[in-house]
């Protein structure tokens, strides 16, 4: 069983829905990551968090420490936001779940 | 955006051959790791240095070496490429003030 686990794996919304999201893990850490990959492109860093909720334009993070468990919300999904979005977990080095594939339409 | 590029970004080579990417930083960063990035796999670290010429190995470093002898620089290299190493790698770049990571752009690169 990988340390980090994501759900969906793939997603497809349409322009302007409501999208979750999730991911669980199985270790200690000191942080959670969100990253982004836009399709052929680099890996950015969108949150690093270790409790409670952070949140960047339409993009909302989350965290509970106690389940093990964490969402990226996205609201008035749009194009742009296409990408696969990976859950990364880190205590020194970086354990990565396997990245859900969205995919929002007009 | 943080000042770490890679090199060469695309290379295509034959099986048995040697071959070294790059990866070069400006940020003086401490940590300095090499990913390789596989479909259903996620990233995996190959390996990670923690100063010069401190280095050490990650989850999948088989088959693989690194060096650091300046800060700026760590070097991957595949002393004899198989077609298993076939992927998407990754450098990243961390300070020692907080768990976030800085991704280069990475290389694609095809053993054939």
């Amino acid at each position: 069983k990988n340390e980090v686990e994501q759900s969906p794996q793939n997603l497809t919304a349409q322009e302007g829905e409501f999208i979750t999201i999730n991911c669980s893990y199985s270790v200690g850490i000191s942080a959670l990551h969100w990253l982004q990959q836009h399709p052929g492109g680099g890996i950015v860093s969108l949150f690093m968090l270790s409790s409670g909720k952070k949140k960047h334009g339409r993009l909302i993070a989350t965290i509970n420490i106690q389940e093990k468990h964490s969402s990226l919300h996205i609201t008035a999904s749009h194009p742009r936001d296409s990408a696969v979005y990976i859950c990364a977990v880190s205590n020194g080095d970086m354990r990565f779940g396997a990245g859900t594939r969205l995919t929002v339409k007009p | 955006d943080a000042g770490i590029t890679q090199s060469p970004r695309h290379k295509v080579t034959e099986t048995g051959t040697p071959v070294t990417l790059r990866c070069h930083q400006t940020e003086n960063h401490r940590y300095m790791y090499w990913y390789r990035q596989d479909p259903g796999h996620g990233l995996r670290l190959i390996h990670y240095s923690y100063g010069v010429k401190d280095t050490d190995k990650g989850e999948v470093s088989d088959g693989y070496s690194v060096s650091r002898s300046k800060t700026e620089d760590f070097l991957l290299t595949l002393e004899s490429a198989t077609s298993s190493q076939t992927s998407v790698y990754f450098c990243a770049i961390r300070d020692g003030t907080s768990y976030e990571q800085y991704f280069g752009p990475g290389t694609r690169l095809t053993v054939t």
